[in-house]
């Protein structure tokens, strides 16, 4: 299982421009995240889906957008790119059963708003 | 809302040393607490994590403990080595069936040669 993974490693995206993050997992989980890292700081939650077709916002969910049309892909589109959204962007996934919360994490997406 | 604070933000020790982090949360109905490690440029990595109806938990080195009436939890290192240093993030789960996990804001952890 190559777990979860995300595409671009690193991207610099003009203030305005538009770009999607990608997020794959190959462990069939029905859940799946996006957070973003701020220097120094933990991760806040943008936003989630328990399966395909449904999700919801996390505590950051402005500037961004997600869908979720099959069970291993959770992309993330950011729209109208600004400054404050340089960041860590990591994807999660895990079971969606009780007692197998385990969060998997990618290995992240770091992105710079010039 | 829901919210973790994690004490302290940065932790230096001797090698050899024990180390502890702390963490309280907010959401009385938190029932899953997670540690995870990460190394400078890294994913996050789960350490060892808790469920509300056990105490305390230990793999080898590490340990974490409960309580829920304080609404606290906190990791223990014993016996630090090198290549235990990282930041340490605590969690908490909401949401109920969502399996959300909020996120203290991290301990920089650095052992001493």
């Amino acid at each position: 299982n190559a777990g979860v993974t995300q595409t671009p490693k690193f991207h610099i995206l003009k203030i305005g421009q538009s770009m999607t993050l990608q997020c794959t997992q190959d462990m069939n989980h029905n859940y799946m995240y996006w957070y973003r890292q701020d220097p120094g700081m933990g991760l806040k939650l943008i936003y989630y889906s328990v399966g395909a077709g449904i999700t919801d916002k996390g505590e950051v969910p402005n500037g961004y957008n997600v869908s979720r049309s099959t069970t291993e892909d959770f992309p993330l589109r950011l729209e109208l790119a600004a400054p404050s959204q340089t960041s860590v962007y990591f994807c999660a996934s895990s079971y969606p059963l009780r007692d197998q919360e385990t969060q998997y994490f990618g290995p992240g997406t770091r992105l710079l708003v010039l | 809302g829901e919210n973790v604070e994690q004490h302290p933000s940065t932790l230096s020790v001797q090698e050899g040393d024990s180390a502890v982090i702390k963490c309280t949360y907010s959401d009385s109905a938190s029932n899953y607490f997670p540690w995870y490690k990460q190394e400078l440029g890294k994913r996050p990595q789960l350490i060892i994590d808790i469920r509300s109806n056990v105490g305390e938990k230990k793999d080898q080195r590490i340990a974490v403990t409960l309580n829920k009436t304080a609404k606290h939890f906190s990791l223990h290192i014993t016996e630090t080595q090198p290549e235990d240093s990282a930041v340490y993030f605590c969690a908490a789960k909401y949401g109920g069936a969502t399996n959300k996990l909020i996120f203290g804001t991290g301990t920089l952890l650095a052992v001493q040669p």
